[in-house]
């Protein structure tokens, strides 16, 4: 059990579009939802928690305006990279969690964007 | 504020032998402390964690992991390295102190050889 699903797991796109990345818990209810980034031969680095059905909180130095996330259901949430440019190009990845705090994150397999 | 450091960048191992990896957590109380395992272009996979309770836990693929409150350590193990073995590992730390956030250190990259 603890899947994570992400879709697509890679996309190219041109600069000035956006860009739409799904995560998905499989098998179970996810109450939290994460997203980070990793640059290459980099740790990962939080962007943003989203919990259902409420805002995300993002770090600091994360735009929100450009890293749209929406939580829609237990088991979805979605990152939507707005008007992208070659700099957002890195890997992306999500986890989920069932529901305390301080619970097991469940991670994706990850998203590599590209942006020309 | 929470740290994990990961002393080793790169480490490299026969086939066979016994593996270490050491980290190190800076954290006020006992933290929740995780294992995870990265393959080139993919997500994170749960070796093992550390709630609370006997301080050598026992995780997937062979490994295991021991608890030390005295050295703020959480070092992961194995005693036969398979070629498999090869990829990114990851300690990471998460405690109520600083949210509901995990800290991540900066990654250790073993390397197998034959």
């Amino acid at each position: 059990g603890a899947v994570v699903s992400q879709h697509p797991s890679r996309v190219i796109c041109k600069s000035g579009t956006s860009v739409k990345i799904e995560c998905r818990s499989l098998d179970f209810q996810a109450t939290t939802m994460f997203w980070y980034r990793q640059f290459p031969k980099q740790s990962l680095m939080l962007m943003a928690t989203s919990n259902e059905g409420s805002k995300a909180t993002y770090e600091q130095g994360v735009e929100k305006d450009k890293f749209l996330i929406n939580h829609a259901s237990l088991t979805l949430s979605t990152l939507t990279v707005t008007s992208a440019h070659p700099e957002d190009s890195s890997f992306y990845i999500c986890s989920a969690q069932r529901g305390a705090p301080l619970d097991t994150q469940y991670f994706g397999p990850g998203t590599r964007l590209t942006v020309l | 504020a929470q740290s994990v450091t990961q002393p080793d960048i790169h480490i490299t191992v026969s086939e066979g032998a016994s593996l270490e990896l050491r980290c190190n957590y800076s954290y006020g109380a006992t933290p929740y402390l995780f294992w995870y395992v990265q393959s080139p272009g993919q997500g994170l996979q749960l070796l093992l964690k550390y709630f609370s309770g006997d301080t050598l836990v026992q995780g997937i693929k062979g490994f295991e992991a021991e608890f030390k409150r005295s050295q703020s350590s959480f070092n992961l193990r194995k005693p036969s390295v398979h070629w498999s073995d090869a990829a990114e590992y990851f300690c990471a730390v998460v405690g109520m102190e600083y949210g509901n956030k995990l800290v991540f250190g900066a990654g250790t990259i073993l390397r197998v050889k034959s």
